[in-house]
Parts: C-alpha cells; sequence; structure tokens
C-alpha cells in the first residue's frame, strides 16, 4: 500500500515551460486535491476533485489546470510556468466527505522551481 | 485573508518538557480542527483532531484544546522527544454540501533538544 505517490520529485523549469505533475492514490479515495505551499503561509488548495470524471477550482487555480480521467490519478498541469509557480506542491486524497470529516492523506511533495 | 494563523513559526523546547503549539482562527463556523505533522522531504500526516463542541481531545503524549471564544486552538505535547521535531500544522475544516474544505495555518517548526 503505497498510500499517495507524486512525480517529479522535484522539477526546473523555464518561464513559460510547461509540465504535469503527477499524482497516484492507491486506497480507492473518491476526493483528491492540490495544494501549493509557500514560505510564511499555509498549503492554499489550486483545484480539487470530488470523483472521477470531476474537477473544481479552490482558492488559487489560476495558472493551473487538473484532470481526473481515472479515480486513482489526478493531474496538475502548468500550461506556461512563471516565476510566481515556484512552490512546493502536495497532492492529498481524502474518502468521501460526510458529517463525520474524513482527514486527508498526503503525498511527499514536488517541489518546483521557475527560473 | 488567512482564516488559520499560526503566529509563532518556531519553538525550541527541551526534551522532557512540554511543547505547546498554539493556533488562532477568524472563522466561528469552522466544524472540525486537526493537527498535521510534517517531516523534512515528507507530506503532512495527520495527528490529532477535536470537533468543534468539544474541548479537548487526548491522544497519548498528545492533548489538543479548543477554546471558542478566544477563537484559539493549541497543541500539548508532554514529554516533548527529540523525534518530535518537525514543522506542526493546524487545520481548520468547513464541512458544507459534502464537501470538507480545509484551511491550513502557515506551520509552527518545532525543536525538541536532547
Amino acid at each position: 500500500n503505497a498510500g499517495v505517490t507524486q512525480t517529479p520529485k522535484f522539477r526546473v523549469l523555464k518561464t513559460g515551460q510547461s509540465m504535469t505533475l503527477l499524482c497516484a492514490q492507491d486506497m480507492n479515495h473518491e476526493y483528491m486535491y492540490w495544494y501549493r505551499q509557500d514560505p510564511g503561509m499555509g498549503l492554499r488548495l489550486i483545484h480539487y476533485s470530488v470523483g472521477e470524471g470531476t474537477t473544481a477550482k479552490g482558492e488559487v487555480p489560476d495558472g493551473y489546470n487538473v484532470s481526473r480521467l481515472k479515480k486513482q490519478n489526478f493531474l496538475l498541469g502548468l500550461e506556461s510556468a512563471a516565476p510566481s509557480q515556484t512552490s512546493v506542491y502536495f497532492c492529498a486524497s481524502s474518502k468521501l466527505a460526510g458529517k463525520i470529516y474524513n482527514e486527508q492523506f498526503f503525498g511527499p511533495g514536488t517541489r518546483l522551481t521557475v527560473l | 485573508d488567512q482564516q488559520v494563523k499560526q503566529n509563532s513559526p518556531s519553538l525550541s523546547v527541551q526534551e522532557g518538557r512540554i511543547s505547546i503549539l498554539n493556533c488562532d482562527y477568524t472563522n466561528s463556523m469552522f466544524d472540525y480542527f486537526l493537527w498535521y505533522k510534517k517531516y523534512p522531504a515528507e507530506g503532512p500526516t495527520f495527528l490529532i483532531s477535536i470537533s468543534s463542541i468539544k474541548d479537548k481531545n487526548e491522544d497519548g503524549r498528545f492533548t489538543v484544546f479548543l477554546n471558542k471564544s478566544a477563537k484559539h486552538l493549541s497543541l500539548h505535547i508532554v514529554p516533548s522527544q527529540p523525534g518530535d521535531s518537525a514543522v506542526y500544522f493546524c487545520a481548520a475544516i468547513l464541512s458544507r454540501y459534502n464537501f470538507n474544505k480545509f484551511y491550513f495555518g502557515s506551520g509552527t517548526k518545532l525543536n525538541v533538544k536532547p
């Protein structure tokens, strides 16, 4: 049981380049999330998905796109990278929400630098 | 505007003593509060939670206290161990329409000295 995995772990991009971050989970979770973490700030939600084939915008969605073609995978795309997107990106997953919360399980993170 | 704040970026404590990590929030509608622990090069892992209708929850060495009137949350670790050295995030959950939205603080780096 690998939990939540992210690839790649590190990446350096030039301004204007594009890339895709892959998140995979093997816990059969319905919900998946992409966050970014910047110094002095908490984790901020970029996009999330409540099930296969669905996506929704979070707090800071601009400059990113996502897809959830398979339940176990959640892809985060940067179409034209900017230095402001230099950050550590975390993927998370959780069971269906309901009256009782379900905590999120996080991947190890991807450190992205945009020059 | 951050709805969950951790005003101490770092804390240093001697092994065996108590560590107290603090968190303040602004939204009185939050339903749950959680603490996550994060080691370098790893993702955050869930530590302990508390419902908004409780004022205390204990799990081994970890106790979370909630003061709703002050909109304040704290995590107590007793006794502190060197392995507790990590970054601690508090999070608040707003549960609406079958979706839990998480709000995270900026984290406090705890260093437990042997």
